[in-house]
């Protein structure tokens, strides 16, 4: 099992564009969320899915948008970056729930200039 | 929301030492997940926890939910141990569960 992948590992945008972070699993896991970390604050939720068709928010979610049509992906668009959103972008995934044990990706590291 | 709060926020330890992290959480929580996240950026989760004490190899943990904290051992530390703990509880909130991190505790091992 390859666990918890994503894509890229690396990304530079200019304000204004647009991207997707792609997260995928291949544990048959119904629980997938993405969190950003930033220096000092530890982790921070920003949306989560409990299943394919079903999405929502998080702690900090604006910016961002999910959707979840299937059961192994869960990609992250951001819309319209902003340096704001500078961030490592975690996404990690568990069985049912988020209490669940947590399995996490290797992580997007992201600057927006 | 549920405050999560750790200490030490940084530890610095010879190599062999024992240390013991801790983290206090504000609300009755339904579990709790310690994690450490190596030099790299990858994270890995330790322990699922919600009450008791477990142990793996050199690391324990002990959660007293009653008294809102949850301790993290380690025995004998190796360079390998260096990187950040976090501790996540859980809460369930309407059917809905969510983990909140703490801020973590950055570890480092000196050879």
């Amino acid at each position: 099992n390859a666990g918890v992948t994503q894509t890229p590992k690396f990304q530079v945008l200019k304000t204004g564009q647009s991207m997707t972070l792609q997260c995928a699993q291949d544990m048959n896991h119904e629980y997938m969320s993405w969190y950003r970390q930033d220096p000092g604050m530890g982790l921070r939720l920003i949306h989560y899915s409990v299943g394919a068709g079903i999405t929502d928010q998080g702690e900090v979610p604006n910016g961002y948008n999910v959707s979840r049509s299937t059961t192994e992906d869960f990609p992250l668009r951001l819309l319209s970056a902003a340096p704001s959103q500078t961030s490592v972008y975690f996404c990690a995934s568990s069985y049912f729930l988020a209490g669940d044990t947590q399995y996490f990706g290797p992580g997007t590291r992201l600057t927006v200039l | 929301g549920i405050q999560v709060e750790q200490s030490p926020p940084d530890l610095i330890l010879q190599e062999g030492a024992n240390s013991t992290l801790r983290c206090n959480f504000s609300d009755s929580v339904n579990n709790l997940q310690w994690f450490h996240q190596n030099p790299w950026g990858q994270l890995i989760n330790l322990f699922y926890i919600p009450s008791g004490t477990k142990q793996n190899g050199r690391l324990s943990a002990t959660t007293v939910a009653t008294e809102r904290y949850s301790l993290l051992y380690i025995s004998s530390s190796q360079t390998t141990d260096s990187g950040v703990y976090f501790c996540a509880p859980c809460i369930s909130n309407f059917g809905n569960e969510k983990l909140t991190f703490g801020t973590g505790t950055r570890l480092t091992i000196i050879p």
